[in-house]
């Protein structure tokens, strides 16, 4: 069993909807991590989040792109206004003594 | 940034038949590790290794951090073993994985 959970497993969404997309931990650690697949493509790193801050992101990790942990549980990956680029698979990972592990993804369709 | 290339892109093998994937990097890492992501499109962690030699079951893995390449072998494959194999480093603690590109693994019965 994955030690994170990812909902929902898929999203079709319009252009220019917000999206938010969350991850469970199941149980604590310290360092989050969102990667995005885009079909096809390797694996992209967007942001890495360490005690509840975020501590690195990417080129891709625009305005349009937030991550929050509102209530110490959830961790949110939030596109405010999606375009049809942003469709890919979505992957929430967790670190543990420098190996990461990744929750089973959310596919975003976007029309 | 590091670069990280993955050979061959696409390999085609008959079940039974073993396989060599190899991982080049560009520079110093902290960690590599290698994943299968299989149909469904999950990231399985198969081995955390920075350095060294690594053995799970008819998988083996290999580290040569001072040469910066990284080897995974596939003994007796199986149709199961299909899917895309990616290497992926990081150059820092709590830092990004960068991933390599993939190979894209096809086991015929």
């Amino acid at each position: 069993e994955p030690e994170v959970t990812q909902t929902p497993s898929h999203q079709v969404t319009q252009m220019g909807q917000e999206v938010i997309l969350r991850c469970v931990p199941i149980s604590n650690h310290l360092y989050f991590y969102w990667y995005r697949q885009i079909l096809g493509q390797k694996v992209e790193f967007l942001v890495s989040f360490y005690n509840n801050e975020i501590s690195e992101k990417s080129e891709i990790f625009d305005d349009q792109f937030s991550v929050e942990r509102p209530d110490g549980s959830n961790f949110t990956l939030k596109i405010r206004s999606t375009k049809l680029e942003d469709s890919a698979m979505y992957f929430c990972a967790y670190g543990a003594y420098n190996e990461q592990f990744f929750g089973p993804g959310t596919r975003l369709t976007v029309l | 940034g590091i670069q990280v290339e993955q050979s061959p892109p696409d390999l085609i093998l008959q079940e039974g038949a073993n396989s060599t994937l190899r991982c080049n990097f560009s520079d110093s890492v902290n960690n590599l590790q290698w994943f299968h992501q299989n149909p469904w499109g999950q990231l399985i962690n198969l081995f955390y290794i920075p350095s060294g030699t690594k053995q799970n079951g008819r998988l083996s893995a290999t580290t040569v951090a001072t040469e910066r390449y990284s080897l995974l072998y596939i003994s007796s494959s199986q149709t199961t073993d299909s899917g895309v194999y990616f290497c992926a480093v990081t150059y820092n603690q709590g830092g990004k994985l960068i991933f390599g590109q993939g190979t894209e693994l096809s086991v015929k019965p």
